[in-house]
């Protein structure tokens, strides 16, 4: 059974860096496309950027300019970092698997993990 | 960027309701969307993708439908379970936009 499990610090400071990485088991993150999406509180979903297991990547325009995706495949894990966060970057962060087609959805979601931005 | 519309926002139903919610792309999309549902402090759960395949596992309740610009997801015969907030989400190019969501409710 697949299970993807979302880490970090819960708590950043305005203008600092968040971090965080998604651990994958029960599969190999081989073949997959990995993404993060947040969710701030009461709102919407917002798809941040994927990366293939190859390392390719794509962001969001509105977040390109601040956000990295890596992937370490021998450790079955991928990490989202997002510079110079402001009180808007305060949400729940996912990371979602994808299959290698277009056809198809995010079919496996992490639980999710709530980071604020303040001081 | 493509931007996605749902429509209701708000909706209310009964149990054993048959309801639909409305999704338009602001271009056309092929057939690339899906259709997840969320329940309060959980993760999105995916019900259909390639606008009209039931996802492994979810009712035959749920189905979907549309090509180019305009889908629906429609549930039949509502359960208890079935309310909860549906989002559509475009997947025919970077980057893949939601839309705002539409929350289902107990009438």
């Amino acid at each position: 059974q697949v299970q993807l499990q979302e880490s970090g610090p819960g708590l950043v400071k305005p203008s600092e860096t968040l971090s965080l990485t998604c651990t994958v088991s029960g599969d190999s993150i081989s073949g997959y496309y990995w993404s993060w999406i947040r969710q701030p509180p009461g709102k919407g979903l917002e798809w941040i950027g994927y990366i293939f297991y190859s390392g390719s990547t794509s962001y969001n325009p509105s977040l390109k300019s601040r956000v990295t995706i890596s992937v370490d495949t021998s450790k079955n894990q991928f990490s989202l970092w997002l510079s110079s966060v402001t009180a808007a970057d305060t949400a729940v962060y996912y990371c979602a698997r994808k299959r290698n087609s277009a056809w198809y959805g995010f079919d496996m979601w992490g639980q999710g993990t709530m980071v604020t931005v303040s001081s | 960027d493509i931007q996605l519309t749902q429509s209701p926002s708000f909706l209310s139903a009964s149990v054993g309701d048959r309801v639909t919610i409305t999704c338009r792309a602001s271009q056309g999309i092929s057939s690339y969307l899906a259709w997840y549902q969320q329940k309060p402090g959980k993760a999105p759960k995916l019900l259909i993708y390639a606008a009209s395949t039931l996802q492994s596992g979810v009712p035959s309740r749920f189905s979907g439908s549309g090509s180019g610009t305009e889908f629906t997801l429609t549930l039949s015969n509502l359960q208890p379970e079935d309310f909860a907030t549906y989002y559509c989400q475009q997947l025919n190019s970077y980057p893949y936009a939601f839309g705002q969501g539409t929350k289902l409710e107990i009438k």
